[in-house]
């Protein structure tokens, strides 16, 4: 079945932009959904179908997906940001989602 | 607004079975399809199945076959998810989501319940 692949951890400073990829094989051919995870909390989501933001995320989340990347970017980092954050795509060959294993984000 | 509550946390032996419920308001239950999915402590999200809340029609991980059964009620606008023959890797906080997205190349989930806690210990 398809595999997405992510950093366990990232790491920026405040202010600074924080880039969380999401591999798998020809991921660009899919749509990547992103979504953040407080400690605590259920999943959010902040961005679909590989650059959309539902209503009420911040401009600073940011989505692109090509080749075999997908990356979520967020600008401006602040200590809110720090979460859990999982790529997601629909495997059509066996009709359901896949999530990544989920990257830490800290901030520093 | 759109929102899924969730039941409360359960503690249950091995063994024993588990039923949560996932109570939807601000939509009706039968315009999307609802799924289940669950995260072991300290770990990432797996996908457990879904329902179609219209038809009943039910689709499970194969990991969970034959120990998951997934409902609704619509009269009370409610999906259920019951695991049975728990064992302590059951342990987890499990979650209802909507699935939203038309095409079968662009699907995904918003909102999701709150989580319910399910501890399996002797």
């Amino acid at each position: 079945s398809y595999v997405l692949t992510q950093p366990p951890s990232v790491s920026v400073a405040p202010g600074q932009t924080a880039r969380i990829t999401c591999g798998g094989s020809n991921i660009g051919s899919k749509t990547v959904h992103w979504y953040q995870q407080k400690p605590g909390q259920a999943p959010v989501l902040v961005v679909y179908d590989d650059t959309d933001r539902p209503s009420g995320i911040p401009e600073r989340f940011s989505g692109s997906n090509s080749g075999n990347t997908a990356t979520l970017t967020i600008s401006r980092v602040d200590a809110g940001d720090e979460a859990d954050y999982y790529c997601q795509v629909w495997d059509s060959s066996s009709d359901h989602p896949v999530f990544g294993g989920g990257t830490k984000l800290t901030v520093l | 607004q759109v929102q899924l509550v969730q039941s409360g946390a359960e503690v249950k032996k091995p063994g024993a079975s588990v039923k949560v419920s996932c109570k939807a308001s601000g939509y009706t239950l039968i315009g999307y399809y609802m799924h289940w999915v669950r995260q072991a402590p300290g770990q990432g999200l797996e996908w457990m199945g879904w329902i179609n809340p219209n038809s009943g029609g039910t689709k499970y991980a194969q990991k969970f076959q034959g120990r998951v059964t997934m409902t609704r009620d619509t009269s009370i606008n409610t999906a259920y998810m019951e695991l049975s023959r728990l064992i302590s890797d059951d342990t987890a906080v499990y979650y209802c989501a909507r699935l939203r997205g038309s095409s079968s190349l662009s699907r995904w989930f918003d909102p999701w319940g709150q989580g319910t806690r399910v501890t399996v210990a002797s």
